[in-house]
């Protein structure tokens, strides 16, 4: 049974400063992997979709990584910024018709 | 990009009572749509499989006459949660594989509270 693990849980960071949220998954024989940021009590927001086939995605001041041999993906943010503050999701699927595995987030705060 | 839509947005009902959710494709068609469950400060857990034309598939633990699930079209599906009680209280988020077959697409969530 596919686990998805976040680290850290929750992170507090001064304005402007880069950084690196970790996400590993057990089965590597995974067909995509999705970072979705979530505000407080809202839905959520994809961010960035990385096909097995492909290595990282970018997209503004956002990167991510993934490694499948290793099981493990990250997340970097670039100059964060106080809007960037939000929970942020890693999850994985093994086929495009399948539900996605959800990590449990790593809650953001960005401090101006 | 496709967009999922969910009404209502949230609901506030009294125990005892049923609530109904809807999950939309909005410009897209949808064989399968998930229903994903979320607590506070939790992620999300996978609830149910609705498949068009057949029977959802439910997650070992979720109680099948309790969430009713109905995929009434290629558009809509809809999460009947039976005699609410407190601990039904969630916010409750469905999603759709994207016609291209890598991605998937989330509806905004239904929070739900039972009083």
């Amino acid at each position: 049974k596919q686990e998805v693990t976040q680290i850290p849980a929750a992170l507090s960071v001064p304005e402007g400063e880069n950084l690196v949220l970790n996400c590993s998954f057990t089965d590597s024989a995974i067909y995509n992997l999705q970072w979705f940021r979530q505000d407080p009590g809202k839905g959520l927001t994809s961010l960035l979709l990385i096909q097995s086939s492909q290595r990282e995605q970018t997209s503004g001041r956002l990167n991510a990584s993934l490694d499948k041999s290793s099981g493990r993906s990250t997340l970097y943010i670039a100059a964060s910024q106080p809007g960037d503050s939000a929970t942020y999701l890693c999850a994985v699927g093994d086929s495009g018709n399948t539900p996605l595995v959800f990590g449990k987030g790593t809650r953001l705060s960005v401090i101006a | 990009g496709a967009v999922v839509s969910q009404h209502p947005s949230w609901v506030i009902c009294k125990s005892g009572t049923s609530v109904k959710i809807e999950c939309r494709s909005l410009d897209f068609q949808a064989t399968t749509m998930f229903w994903y469950r979320q607590f506070p400060k939790q992620s999300l857990m996978l609830m149910a499989t609705s498949n068009e034309g057949s029977k959802a598939t439910y997650e070992q633990g979720v109680e099948k006459d309790k969430f009713l699930i109905n995929h009434a079209s290629l558009t809509l599906s809809t999460l009947t949660v039976t005699s609410a009680h407190p601990e039904d209280s969630s916010f409750y988020i469905c999603s759709a594989p994207g016609s291209l077959g890598y991605e998937q697409y989330f509806g905004p969530g239904t929070r739900l509270t039972v009083t």
